[in-house]
């Protein structure tokens, strides 16, 4: 059974550009969250998303946006790229949002933005 | 608001001695308490979690956690070290019950095993 997988798995783009970040999750999951994490940092939630719809957000500028596909597979957007953008971006899927149940997190995908 | 401070970014001990992590949590209602690992360039992993039943919580690879309302602690306890267990360590928090869908994550503590 394969878990949560993302891609790409390192990513570097310049300031201003945008990049998409793409998530499948664990057999079965239906919920996706999307969290960041800097260097030396632990992850922030950005979103969670459910049945498509963007359920819940954390405190991240409306640069940031989703996409939650019918498969269930998600996309993370980034528009007008910062330096302070370079992270570790976290896909997490579970099967239910609530946080009783297990969030399951894929490898991440790196972006250095220069 | 919810947050997690988690004491002391790295954590030395040595092969075969006991593993002690700290957690302090600041929560307005009660909450839902994890602790995950992270292996370098993989994701996080759960080792346990307390969602409101038993306080002493036991998790994956014998390592344990206890919930003290008094103290607002989850500290996480391994009895013996061993060199696998070289990893980032994160504490997380989050409000029980209905609604609740976000993680808030402490900054992690690296745990380094001396053989």
């Amino acid at each position: 059974d394969a878990g949560v997988t993302q891609s790409p798995t390192h990513l570097i783009k310049t300031r201003g550009q945008q990049v998409t970040l793409r998530c499948s999750p664990k057999s079965g999951h239906d919920t996706v969250s999307w969290y960041q994490q800097a260097l030396g940092q632990g992850p922030q939630f950005i979103f969670q998303y459910y049945e498509e719809e963007e359920r819940q957000r954390g405190n991240f500028p409306d640069r940031f946006s989703g996409h939650q596909f019918p498969n269930y597979s998600s996309e993370l957007n980034v528009n007008a790229l910062l330096l302070g953008d370079s992270a570790l971006y976290l896909c997490a899927s579970s099967l239910g949002g609530g946080t009783y149940y297990e969030q399951y997190f894929g490898p991440g995908t790196r972006l250095t933005v220069t | 608001a919810q947050s997690v401070t988690q004491l002391g970014s790295h954590v030395s001990v040595s092969e075969g001695a006991l593993v002690l992590l700290r957690c302090n949590y600041s929560s307005s209602v009660p909450p839902y308490l994890f602790w995950y690992v992270q292996y370098p360039n993989q994701g996080l992993q759960l080792l346990l979690k307390y969602t409101s039943a038993a306080t002493l919580v036991k998790g994956i690879n014998d390592f344990e956690a206890e919930f003290k309302k008094s103290e607002t602690s989850f500290h996480l306890t391994k009895p013996s070290a061993h060199m696998s267990d070289a990893a980032e360590y994160f504490c997380a928090v989050s409000r029980s019950g209905a609604g609740s869908y976000q993680l808030t994550f402490g900054k992690g503590t690296k745990l380094s095993v001396i053989p």
